[in-house]
């Protein structure tokens, strides 16, 4: 099975500022997600980029992609108190996906 | 918006015993997944269902078994619990399979005395 993994494992920032978390997988994939999860909650989709696509926005995220390093990059601007979560991302397989360990994202404000 | 229902939302077992997990998809979503997660820990794929057929299979100990019914709604029964089952259990659902979005419920906080 291929796996994301996420660094930096956790992050602190002031509010404003900007966030970038970094994911690699080990094969080939169709597509990539990023979700975040509160606490103790569900996780809630973010963003899915393709593997032929190299960048996406949405809002204030912006998420990369570069097949050649197998890696992603998730870029949160102008980070809100809001934003404090865990932010995973996945690899999908055949029919499932595949989460990495996430990265505890702590917006101070 | 309708979302993932899961109950129950908390349980409390002992060694040994069984658990029913269950899962209510989002109306139209034919696909369940489930998912384990540990305290600080990544959510780990268990098991996943297309269509009322199994379509994958991850991390499931053998003691544990799913289905997913004619109504869409997936079971999750686990057998002779043991300490390290103690983990949050997450169900989503998307419409079709591959590269769908998930949506998550909320989980079921299982705690193994």
């Amino acid at each position: 099975s291929q796996q994301g993994e996420e660094d930096p494992q956790a992050l602190s920032i002031q509010e404003g500022e900007n966030a970038t978390m970094n994911c690699s997988y080990k094969t080939s994939i169709n597509n990539l997600q990023w979700y975040r999860q509160n606490s103790g909650r569900g996780l809630v989709h973010l963003i899915l980029i393709r593997s032929n696509e190299r960048e996406k926005h949405s809002g204030r995220l912006r998420v990369t992609l570069d097949t050649s390093k197998k890696s992603s990059s998730l870029l949160i601007t102008a980070s809100r108190a809001a934003d404090t979560a865990s932010y995973f991302c996945a690899t999908d397989g055949n029919n499932d996906m595949r989460f990495g360990a996430g990265t505890r994202l702590t917006v101070k404000p | 918006a309708a979302g993932v229902i899961q109950s129950p939302r908390h349980l409390i077992k002992e060694k040994r015993e069984t658990a029913t997990l269950k899962c209510y998809p989002i109306p139209r979503h034919d696909t369940v997944y489930w998912y384990q997660q540990g305290p600080g820990q990544d959510p780990q794929f268990l098991i996943s269902f297309y269509e009322k057929m199994q379509s994958d299979k991850g991390s499931i100990p053998d003691r544990f078994s799913a289905q997913q019914f004619s109504d869409y709604h997936s079971e999750l029964n686990m057998s002779s619990l043991e300490l390290g089952d103690s983990a949050l259990y997450f169900c989503a659902s998307s419409r079709g399979q591959g590269s769908q979005p998930q949506h998550f419920g909320d989980g079921t906080r299982l705690s193994i005395l």
